[in-house]
């Protein structure tokens, strides 16, 4: 149980376009979905928090016009990095937190594959 | 100063050796503290949680926290060379997790 799944795995695009990563928890349904980034050999970095119908909550220095988050439903986030350039080029990992009253400790994220995207 | 600190290694030990990892944090209103397994190009696996102080154990890995001294460590016992990874040590106050820089390890066979 608990898996989280990321589409596209890797996405290689021309400078200017946009891209959408989808996260979807599969066999649960997850309050709170997380978005992070992460660069060759350091940590993951915290890019935004969103829950299931409201704005997500973006951290200090994240541009929430170009990074996109919609959570359409209690399984299901996407990012959207607008007009990417060379410097988005970085690992997107998403997380979900499990719906608090289930089986799951409701504090525990379970992470996606992550999508590595490369802007040329 | 980083609110957790996590030596990055890379840590090198033979086969079935017991490994010790550890992390320190400043944050004294952490209250949740987990451990994920990062391999190349994948997303975190969590491997333990725990919201208490003292041990935790599943399977060949324990869990240690003390908040006393701000410290949290994991230990895997008989490593094996599919342990090689890198090791996240995460911690939250309530859903926002902070995570340390990982930790490279390499088991030698």
């Amino acid at each position: 149980g608990a898996v989280v799944s990321q589409h596209p795995s890797w996405v290689i695009c021309k400078s200017g376009t946009s891209v959408k990563i989808e996260c979807r928890s599969l066999d649960f349904q997850a309050t709170t979905m997380f978005w992070y980034r992460q660069f060759p050999k350091q940590s993951l970095m915290l890019m935004a928090t969103s829950n299931e119908g409201s704005k997500a909550t973006y951290e200090q220095g994240v541009e929430k016009d170009k990074f996109l988050i919609n959570h359409a439903s209690l399984t299901l986030s996407t990012l959207t990095v607008t007009s990417a350039h060379p410097e988005d080029s970085s690992f997107y990992i998403c997380s979900a937190r499990v719906l608090a009253g289930g089986t799951k400790q409701s504090h525990e994220q379970f992470f996606g594959p992550g999508t590595r995207l490369t802007v040329l | 100063q980083k609110e957790v600190e996590q030596d990055p290694g890379p840590l090198s030990v033979p086969e079935g050796a017991i490994v010790s990892l550890n992390c320190t944090y400043s944050n004294s209103a952490f209250q949740y503290f987990m451990w994920y397994r990062q391999y190349s190009r994948k997303g975190p696996e969590l491997l333990m949680y725990t919201y208490s102080s003292g041990n935790k154990e599943d399977g060949r890995f324990t869990a240690q926290v003390d908040k006393s001294s701000k410290y949290i460590s994991l230990f895997i016992r008989d490593s094996q060379p599919s342990d090689s990874a890198t090791y996240l040590c995460a911690m939250s106050v309530w859903e926002k997790l902070t995570f340390g820089t990982g930790t490279r390890l390499t088991i030698i066979p």
